[in-house]
C-alpha cells in the first residue's frame, strides 16, 4: 500500500493521561518527519528522523513529548501528562527527497 | 527569525476563472519553495516546488513564481474548479534548516459554481 499511514486517525484522551501516535511511512523514504497543526495554522515542525536517527527537534518539543524510529521505518510520538494544548492534529511526513513530503492523513488529539 | 507568511487568509473565486494565492517569506537564505494544498481531514498535498535559481515553475494548470528581489511567491491555478477548493500553504526551506520545511499560516479557497 502506497502513501503515509498514521494511526489512530483521532484520538480523545483525559488531561494527564499518555498517548502514542503511530505512523507508517512510504517504505523506500528514509526521512520522517512530525509536525503539529491547529486549527487555522500551517503545520509546525516538530522532529525529524534520517533512518533511526532523531537529527532534529524543536523546541516546541517539551520534554513531555517523545519520538522513536527504532527500526527506521515506523515512528511512534508519544506525549505524556497530556494537556489541553496539546489539542492538534499530529501530521507525519515521509520523504526521499530535500522537501519532497508525502504526508498523512493525521491523527487528531482532544484532550478533555 | 524566520517566517512565511500570505497576504490574504480567504480567497473566493468562479468556476473556471485564474486563482492566484501570494505568500511573502522573510528568511533571504530561503532556496527552495513549496505549495501544498490541503483539503478537509486531510494532510497537505505537494503541489509544485521552486528552487532559487528559476523564477517561474509550470505544472497542470498550476504556475508558480518566485521574485526573490521582494521575497515574494504565488501560486497561480488556471480555469478554477470546485476540486480546487482547499486550503493552500506556502512553504520553504533553505540551506541552514535543510530537512525542515517551515509554513506559512495559509489560505483558503472557496470555488464558486
Amino acid at each position: 500500500d502506497t502513501g503515509v499511514s498514521q494511526n489512530p486517525r483521532h484520538k480523545i484522551t483525559k488531561r494527564g493521561q499518555n498517548v502514542t501516535f503511530r505512523c507508517d511511512p512510504i517504505s523506500e523514504h528514509n526521512r520522517l518527519y512530525w509536525y503539529r497543526q491547529t486549527l487555522g495554522q500551517g503545520p509546525e515542525f516538530l522532529t525529524y528522523f534520517q533512518n533511526e536517527a532523531q537529527l532534529e527537534k524543536s523546541r516546541l518539543l517539551s520534554d513531555r513529548f517523545s519520538a522513536e524510529r527504532p527500526k527506521g521505518s515506523f515512528s511512534t510520538l508519544e506525549i505524556q501528562r497530556t494537556e489541553q494544548g496539546d489539542s492538534a492534529m499530529y501530521l507525519c511526513a515521509s520523504s526521499i527527497h530535500r522537501g519532497g513530503y508525502t504526508f498523512g492523513s493525521g491523527t487528531r488529539l482532544t484532550v478533555v | 527569525g524566520e517566517s512565511v507568511g500570505l497576504h490574504l487568509p480567504t480567497l473566493s473565486v468562479q468556476e473556471g476563472d485564474n486563482s492566484i494565492i501570494n505568500c511573502a517569506y522573510s528568511n533571504s537564505a530561503s532556496d527552495y519553495f513549496i505549495w501544498y494544498k490541503q483539503e478537509s481531514g486531510k494532510g497537505p498535498q505537494f503541489i509544485i516546488d521552486i528552487r532559487s535559481n528559476m523564477d517561474k515553475r509550470q505544472g497542470q494548470r498550476v504556475t508558480v513564481l518566485l521574485n526573490k528581489t521582494v521575497k515574494h511567491l504565488s501560486l497561480q491555478i488556471a480555469a478554477t474548479q470546485p476540486g480546487d477548493s482547499a486550503v493552500y500553504f506556502c512553504a520553504e526551506n533553505s540551506q541552514t534548516s535543510y530537512d525542515k520545511v517551515i509554513f506559512g499560516p495559509g489560505t483558503s479557497l472557496s470555488v464558486i459554481p
